[in-house]
């Protein structure tokens, strides 16, 4: 089946950019999520890109999406400590309703 | 705030307890989700209701029982859980099964004695 592949753990100084990488295995993904999740809540859907894009930016965050090479970034501009989350990278295929998911990237913020 | 609510936010239980997990969107959703979140884990699914019908149940053992009364409500009734069924369960929904935007609740952290 599908597989979702993040680096577990990120660390970075306050001011500086945050490049938060993802690795997939289906090449029939069509969509690609980054949720975060704050400690103690839920996911919160940050962005999401679709197959035939190769970048997205909203504000801070830019998508990068390498579809040859399956591969999705998140990069976080000025990086706050209130950025401090894990971050989480799911894709699906246009034939399933059901995101894969990775095991999250704990990004950690620091002065 | 996502559109979708969770209650309790913790529930502590022993393992001959009954108890039931709420879920509540106000989003107007037709696709409702359980995930369980458990430590060091990828997000497992366990159940998905799409327009009140249960349409995926992934091989969960039947100590967790899902409801939907409707399209805005699922609920979670558990009984006689073990330790390793201490997690965050999350609840999510999106506009119908095909849609891709999942939204998430904040989750129940449940712990089992």
């Amino acid at each position: 089946g599908e597989d979702v592949e993040q680096s577990l753990f990120l660390s970075v100084r306050e001011g500086d950019s945050s490049v938060i990488n993802c690795t997939y295995t289906d090449s029939s993904s069509t969509y690609l999520y980054w949720y975060k999740q704050e400690p103690g809540a839920g996911l919160q859907l940050l962005t999401y890109i679709f197959s035939n894009m190769d970048m997205k930016q909203d504000q801070r965050l830019t998508v990068l999406l390498n579809k040859k090479d399956k591969h999705l970034s998140l990069r976080i501009a000025d990086t706050q400590t209130g950025d401090s989350a894990i971050y989480f990278c799911a894709s699906r295929s246009g034939g399933s309703y059901i995101p894969t998911f990775g095991r999250g990237t704990s990004l950690i913020v620091h002065p | 705030e996502t559109g979708v609510t969770q209650t309790p936010r913790h529930l502590v239980m022993g393992m001959t307890n009954k108890k039931s997990l709420k879920c509540e969107q106000h989003l107007g959703h037709n696709a409702m989700y359980w995930y369980k979140q458990s430590a060091k884990k990828p997000l497992e699914l366990m159940f998905v209701y799409n327009f009140k019908e249960q349409t995926e149940n992934n091989s969960v053992p039947s100590r967790f029982s899902p409801e939907c009364p409707n399209s805005s409500h699922l609920f979670l009734h558990l009984h006689t859980l073990q330790p390793e069924d201490s997690a965050l369960y999350l609840c999510a929904s999106s506009q119908d099964r095909s849609t891709d935007t999942q939204y998430f609740g904040p989750g129940t952290r449940l712990t089992v004695l």
